[in-house]
């Protein structure tokens, strides 16, 4: 299903950099918005959430949602090692329950 | 901080032979999940439940699939007879009451069919 497309990377940033990991999707019902922070054998974790079009700001992470080129991305500042994980993006629409989610960009921040 | 919790971590299983997966959502949650994710694959919804009932399926959410909140605190998702392509991590997930509540994710097990 290709609801949400997600460049898998990997990526690689020196400690410090801003990162971007972006995502795009299709269907324009979309109205949640979710990044979800997934280390190895464990669960996705939730790290931003939005409603509709706009910034959210929470520390270091900036996730923003432009639906009018049904776009969705989340900035990372100051990156650190411990911010190496698998990045997902997620949506779903009002009145339905399930999240489409993206194939995931794998993070690696070199100390 | 409460979580998603799940049981067990890792499951092998003989092909035909019925698996049941365990969770215990956030206490407080009225909206449980159950998600898988093939390796190498995206996340994938198989069903929600609410007020004791499946409130939404997906696809793959075939016959062999069933789920069940068997006390107040458990949420089940049972495979009657499994086949090897069941073989995936499978996520549960719950939310709280309100339109866009988001799902908090459990740890997941790994369901290997042999």
């Amino acid at each position: 299903q290709k609801e949400v497309e997600q460049d898998p990377g990997p990526l690689s940033v020196p400690e410090g950099a801003i990162v971007s990991l972006n995502c795009t999707y299709s269907n324009s019902a979309f109205q949640y918005f979710m990044w979800y922070r997934q280390y190895s054998r464990k669960g996705p974790e939730l790290l931003m959430y939005t409603y509709s079009s706009g910034n959210k700001e929470d520390g270091r992470f900036t996730a923003q949602v432009d639906k009018s080129s049904k776009y969705i991305s989340l900035f990372i500042r100051d990156s650190q090692p411990s911010d190496s994980a698998t990045y997902l993006c997620a949506a779903y629409q009002t009145g339905a329950n399930n999240l489409f989610f993206g194939t995931g960009t794998r993070l690696t921040v070199i100390p | 901080e409460p979580e998603v919790t799940q049981t067990p971590s890792h499951q092998v299983t003989q092909m035909g032979q019925e698996v049941i997966l365990r969770c215990v959502p956030i206490s407080n949650h009225l909206y449980f999940y159950w998600y898988r994710q093939i390796l190498g694959q995206k996340v994938e919804f198989l069903v929600s439940f609410y007020n004791n009932e499946i409130s939404e399926k997906s696809e793959i959410f075939d016959d062999q699939f069933s789920v069940e909140r068997p006390d107040g605190s458990n949420f089940t998702l049972k495979i009657r007879s499994t086949k090897l392509e069941d073989s995936a991590m499978y996520f549960c997930a719950s939310s709280g009451a309100g339109i866009g509540q988001p799902q908090h994710f459990g740890d997941g097990t790994r369901l290997s069919i042999l």
